[in-house]
């Protein structure tokens, strides 16, 4: 079982550049997250998706869109790179439409903006 | 400031030494989880506590919610290399919200 898969796993940009990470999970699972693991700082929900058609914003969602494609795939799209943007990204999905915490995450997406 | 603060931030154990990892959260808990994270890798899920007193284990990591479910503690007995990583403890408040702590490295010195 491929769970939750994540591309690309690194990249780097430069400064102003954009770019879409992709996540698709294979589980049948009504909700998904974006969030990012930055040191000391733990992980930081950017967007969420409680089931195919909804959206809504987390905790730090200024410099990202998403859309939740289907019910497998939810991407992030940075618009504009900063280097405040320089972090790991994670993609989670949940069998519940509500978050009970019980996610299950991709491996990572490591982001550079130089 | 996080919401849920987990101590120490890091730890260096010897093989075969026991340790305790904490987490406490300023709000009481739905749920409180415990995610390990290998190093460079994804998150693996390990345990859900719901109850006040709660306790679960899965093979030598015990786990604990507090009365008021606001704090929990991971125990693990017997450390092997295989158990470093980064232990995260997550806390649902509800909605769709799930908190995390800034994580716990454990290095284990074989």
């Amino acid at each position: 079982n491929a769970g939750v898969t994540q591309t690309p796993k690194f990249q780097v940009l430069k400064t102003g550049q954009s770019m879409t990470l992709q996540c698709a999970q294979d589980m049948n699972h009504n909700s998904m997250y974006w969030y990012r693991q930055d040191p000391g700082m733990g992980l930081r929900l950017i967007y969420y998706s409680a089931s195919e058609g909804t959206t809504d914003k987390g905790e730090v969602p200024n410099g990202y869109n998403v859309s939740r494609l289907n019910k497998r795939e939810f991407s992030l799209r940075l618009e504009s790179a900063a280097p405040s943007q320089t972090s790991v990204y994670f993609c989670a999905s949940s069998p519940r439409q509500r978050n009970t915490g019980e996610l299950f995450f991709g491996e990572g997406s490591r982001l550079t903006v130089l | 400031s996080q919401e849920l603060e987990q101590s120490p931030q890091s730890l260096i154990v010897q093989e075969g030494k026991n340790l305790t990892i904490n987490c406490t959260s300023s709000k009481t808990l739905y749920g409180l989880y415990w995610y390990k994270q290998k190093y460079g890798e994804g998150l693996i899920f390990l345990m859900m506590l719901q109850k006040g007193g709660e306790e679960k284990s899965h093979e030598k990591i015990t786990a604990k919610l507090d009365e008021k479910k606001q704090q929990s503690s991971l125990h693990i007995t017997a450390s092997q290399p295989s158990h470093a990583g980064i232990y995260l403890c997550g806390g649902f408040t509800g909605g769709f919200k799930t908190i995390f702590g800034a994580g716990t490295r454990l290095f284990v010195k074989a």
